[in-house]
């Protein structure tokens, strides 16, 4: 089955600068690529995503890249914000009715 | 946009007592529904897929005759904890896809907090 690696583990940057969370996944039909926020006591809360034809998506300060060669994906924050803080969770999966397999998640720290 | 409700938001039992999780998509029918449970600062760990109208699929470790799912329509699926124990308190949250739409993303319910006394 599909096992999804996450790095760092917790990250830390100043207000301003960026942040970048990589994950690798080890199945090559994985094609559906998400990453969650998720806030404490909350739900996971999709911000963007990308899918296998695709090799990079940007959404105002966030964007992802795919290498679908090397199985890497990663998201990338810029100008970040003390409201970016939050535990960020890659995942991937096939199409069609199988579950997302989860990365270890990233405990990102935006100070002020 | 396509809403997963899920009941209750919390709940606190004690041991050896049953739970039941309600999980229903709102505006869209969902064949297959997943659940996950997220103990305190881990990641989503999936516990089973539940069918509407089959048995669900559980993944390994998870005890099915612990975990009961019925999926009996294609808005609900149901996660009944039996003889609840400490152990079993953690963040149980159910996801969706709307499979009537191409590419949809998974959506999730806003997840059971459960505390086993």
């Amino acid at each position: 089955g599909e096992n999804v690696e996450q790095h760092p583990s917790t990250l830390s940057v100043q207000e301003g600068d960026s942040a970048v969370i990589k994950c690798t996944y080890s199945d090559s039909a994985s094609n559906y690529f998400p990453w969650y926020k998720q806030e404490l006591g909350k739900r996971p809360q999709l911000i963007i995503d990308i899918r296998s034809n695709v090799g990079e998506k940007k959404d105002q300060r966030i964007a992802v890249t795919l290498n679908k060669t090397a199985k890497h994906f990663s998201l990338h924050i810029t100008e970040t914000q003390p409201e970016d803080s939050a535990v960020y969770f890659c995942a991937a999966t096939h199409s069609g009715n199988t579950p997302l397999v989860f990365g270890k998640g990233t405990r990102l720290s935006v100070i002020a | 946009g396509a809403v997963v409700s899920q009941h209750p938001s919390w709940v606190i039992c004690k041991s050896g007592t049953s739970v039941k999780i309600e999980c229903r998509s709102l505006d869209f029918q969902a064949t297959t529904m997943f659940w996950y449970r997220q103990f305190p600062k881990q990641s989503l760990m999936l516990m089973a897929t539940s069918n509407e109208g089959s048995k669900a699929t559980y993944e390994q470790g998870v005890e099915k005759d612990k975990f009961l799912i019925n999926h009996a329509s294609l808005t609900l699926s149901t996660l009944t904890v039996t003889s609840a124990h400490p152990e079993d308190s953690s963040f149980y949250i159910c996801s969706a896809r709307d499979m009537g739409r191409d590419s949809s993303p998974l959506h999730f319910g806003n997840g059971t907090r459960l505390t086993v006394t």
